[in-house]
């Protein structure tokens, strides 16, 4: 099983483009999650979605947007970055809710917006 | 003020040494707190889980220890491993409006091992 695997691994934007990361899990988890870690911050919670078809807004969503169309994957869109949204995104999932169960994480996408 | 303080920041072991982490948090109510190793470049992975009603937990050399009353927790690592050197997260899982949980995380200890 490949785990939590994310789309793509590092990637340049100009403010004011737009890009879709991609996040994919094998483990049939219902749960998944979009975090971004910035230095000297915790991860902080972007999106979130209980199910396919569903998504929740989490601690900072503003500039970013979510789908989950199938189960496995889950999708994070910024319509027109910004600088403030240079970072690392985390993907994770769970097959409980996380506040019950194990998180899995990707590996991580280093985003920098020029 | 973050509402899950690590200390400390950093901290630099000789191998095969012990050490214990810390990380103190002021949210409640809270379903469960986690300790995660993250190594650099790599996203976190979990360590152990324990309830509130949970006071310890091990996971082979790590230890997780809490105390609900006094809002602590630690992290002890046992006869230190290279290997062990990471970033080491705290998270509190916070109660949210509309019953749902939302993580809090830590900002970490950085852990180096020295041979």
């Amino acid at each position: 099983n490949a785990g939590v695997t994310q789309t793509p691994k590092f990637r340049v934007l100009k403010t004011g483009q737009s890009m879709t990361l991609l996040c994919a899990q094998d483990m049939n988890h219902e749960y998944m999650y979009w975090y971004r870690q910035d230095p000297g911050m915790g991860l902080r919670l972007i999106h979130y979605s209980v199910g396919e078809g569903t998504t929740a807004k989490g601690e900072v969503p503003d500039g970013y947007n979510v789908s989950r169309l199938k189960k496995q994957n889950f999708l994070l869109g910024l319509e027109s970055a910004a600088p403030s949204q240079t970072s690392v995104y985390f993907c994770a999932s769970s097959y409980e809710w996380e506040a019950y169960g194990e998180q899995y994480f990707g590996p991580g996408t280093r985003l920098t917006v020029t | 003020k973050n509402q899950v303080e690590q200390s400390p920041q950093s901290l630099i072991i000789l191998e095969g040494k012990n050490c214990t982490l810390q990380c103190n948090y002021t949210v409640s109510p809270f379903s469960n707190l986690r300790w995660y190793k993250q190594d650099t470049g790599r996203g976190p992975v979990s360590l152990t889980i324990m309830t509130f009603s949970e006071n310890t937990k091990s996971n082979g050399r790590y230890t997780a220890t809490l105390d609900a009353d006094t809002k602590q927790s630690s992290l002890h690592i046992t006869a230190s491993q290279l290997s062990d050197s990471a970033s080491y997260i705290c998270v509190v899982s916070v109660e949210a409006s509309g019953g749902s949980y939302i993580p809090t995380f830590g900002r970490g200890t950085s852990l180096i091992v020295h041979p």
